[in-house]
C-alpha cells in the first residue's frame, strides 16, 4: 500500500501525558500537512511543511504542540500535557507540487484523553 | 476571510433517489480551487474532485456530477440514482492563494441511503 499511514491509530492516554503520532506520506510528496477534527465538525489545519521546512502554524496549534518533518519524508506531532480538550482524531495528508494540489489523507489517529 | 457553508446537517434518501449536497463558499481571492471529499464510516477521508476557479465548467463522473457557479459562489455536488454505499459525510472544502493555499473544510453533510 503507498497510501498515507498513520501510527498508532488509536491512543488513550491520561490528562497531563506526552503523546506523539507519526505519519508517513506518500513517496515522493513534498508537502505533508496536519489536521484535526472533532466530532461533527471538518477537518481544522494545525501546520504543514514542504519538504522538511515548516511553512505555517494555526493558532489552533498551542505551545503544547509541536510538529518536526526532519528528513523531508515523515513527520510527528508531539502533544506536552495533554488536556481532555486534545480528545480528537488528528489527520495527516499529503500532496505533491507547490500550490493547492489535492492533499490524501491518512486513516487518522483518535485520541482519548482521559 | 475565508469559509465554507455546507447547510445540510443530515439528509436521509431511499436508495436510487438523486441527491445535491449543497456548498457555498467565500474567498476574496481571485485564484482559488474547491474540493468535495467522502469520509465513510472507517473514518479515511477520500478524494473526490479539485476544481480551479478558472474553470466553470461542470463535471460528471458515472453518478456524480458537480456544479460550479460564480456568480453564486456555489460548489454542489450530485448523487445520481443513490446506493447504500454513498452514505459518508461529505466535505467541501477551499483552499485560495491568500494565506498558501491552506485548505479550510466545511462542517459537512451526513448522507444516509437507506435500502
Amino acid at each position: 500500500d503507498t497510501g498515507v499511514s498513520q501510527n498508532p491509530r488509536h491512543k488513550i492516554t491520561k490528562r497531563g501525558q506526552n503523546v506523539t503520532f507519526r505519519c508517513d506520506p506518500i513517496s515522493e510528496h513534498n508537502r505533508l500537512y496536519w489536521y484535526r477534527q472533532t466530532l461533527g465538525q471538518g477537518p481544522e489545519f494545525l501546520t504543514y511543511f514542504q519538504n522538511e521546512a515548516q511553512l505555517e502554524k494555526s493558532r489552533l496549534l498551542s505551545d503544547r504542540f509541536s510538529a518536526e518533518r526532519p528528513k523531508g519524508s515523515f513527520s510527528t506531532l508531539e502533544i506536552q500535557r495533554t488536556e481532555q480538550g486534545d480528545s480528537a482524531m488528528y489527520l495527516c495528508a499529503s500532496s505533491l507540487g507547490t500550490v493547492a494540489e489535492t492533499q490524501y489523507f491518512g486513516p487518522g489517529t483518535r485520541l482519548l484523553v482521559l | 476571510a475565508q469559509k465554507v457553508t455546507q447547510a445540510q446537517t443530515e439528509i436521509s434518501v431511499v436508495e436510487k433517489e438523486d441527491v445535491t449536497l449543497d456548498c457555498v463558499y467565500e474567498t476574496r481571492d481571485t485564484t482559488y480551487y474547491l474540493f468535495w471529499y467522502k469520509q465513510p464510516p472507517s473514518g479515511e477521508l477520500v478524494f473526490l474532485i479539485r476544481r480551479n476557479s478558472f474553470d466553470e465548467q461542470n463535471e460528471i463522473s458515472g453518478r456524480y456530477s458537480w456544479n460550479f457557479q460564480k456568480s453564486t459562489s456555489s460548489f454542489n455536488f450530485t448523487i445520481t440514482a443513490s446506493q447504500v454505499v454513498d452514505s459518508a459525510v461529505y466535505f467541501c472544502a477551499l483552499s485560495g492563494n491568500t494565506g498558501g493555499f491552506k485548505t479550510i473544510f466545511g462542517a459537512g453533510t451526513r448522507l444516509f441511503v437507506k435500502a
